[in-house]
């Protein structure tokens, strides 16, 4: 399977700050790799598709970049509500695999 | 707007069985498959299986062959995870998840997981 590694496993930021998250893939997924937001208690929220594509009701500081085997999720600056664990995913390959996940909390 | 409605809390005795249900309110099944993906505590997500009732084709993750049983009952919209034979690692919160996909040789390719249901947290203990 494909197996994706995200990176760092915490980021420590303030409020405000920019927030650079790595994702891996193993193999090439292309541009079918999405990011997802989880927040203590609650089930995972989609934000980005595609690679790049915000989902709906998703601010724009949320932004995602790469393709083949090297993604990028950036938030351009911290809100409160953003302190979370982001995992990302491919569909590329079967059978659809998730990241390990990266803690955003604040420093 | 579809909504993914979760049953409740179980808890369970080792090798017993847990069947959890996935209902969608305000929207239907129609050309769409149902995952279900597992979180151990304090850990991360895994896929487990998914069905997708167009094409009448179920698929399970390697290690969750022989020992998940994933249906979906069209005619109510509801989705069904049964896990058998469970055991303290078995200790999760399931998840169900809509995604539109096709299935092609017996395969299954899911879209995007959205939306997800609330999660069903299963506890295996004697």
């Amino acid at each position: 399977e494909n197996v994706l590694t995200q990176s760092p496993a915490t980021l420590s930021l303030s409020p405000g700050e920019r927030a650079t998250l790595s994702c891996r893939a193993s193999q090439s997924v292309s541009n079918f790799l999405a990011w997802y937001q989880q927040k203590p208690g609650q089930a995972p929220r989609l934000l980005i598709y595609d690679a790049s594509n915000r989902a709906t009701g998703i601010p724009d500081r949320f932004s995602g970049s790469g393709s083949g085997t090297d993604f990028t999720l950036t938030i351009s600056s911290l809100e409160p509500e953003d302190f979370a664990v982001y995992y990302c995913q491919q569909r590329n390959n079967w059978p659809p695999t998730f990241g390990q996940g990266t803690k955003v909390e604040i420093k | 707007q579809v909504h993914l409605v979760q049953s409740g809390a179980e808890v369970k005795k080792p090798g017993s069985s847990v069947k959890v249900s996935c209902k969608a309110s305000g929207g239907t099944f129609n050309n769409y498959g149902i995952s279900w993906v597992r979180q151990a505590p304090g850990q991360g997500l895994e896929w487990m299986g998914g069905i997708m009732p167009a094409f009448n084709t179920v698929n399970y993750a390697q290690k969750f062959q022989g020992g998940v049983t994933i249906t979906a009952d069209e005619s109510t919209n509801t989705a069904y995870m049964e896990l058998s034979k469970i055991g303290s690692e078995d200790t999760a919160v399931y998840y169900c998840a809509r995604s539109k996909g096709y299935c092609s040789g017996g395969s299954c390719f899911f879209n995007w997981f959205d939306p997800w249901g609330q999660g069903t947290l299963v506890t295996v203990s004697s």
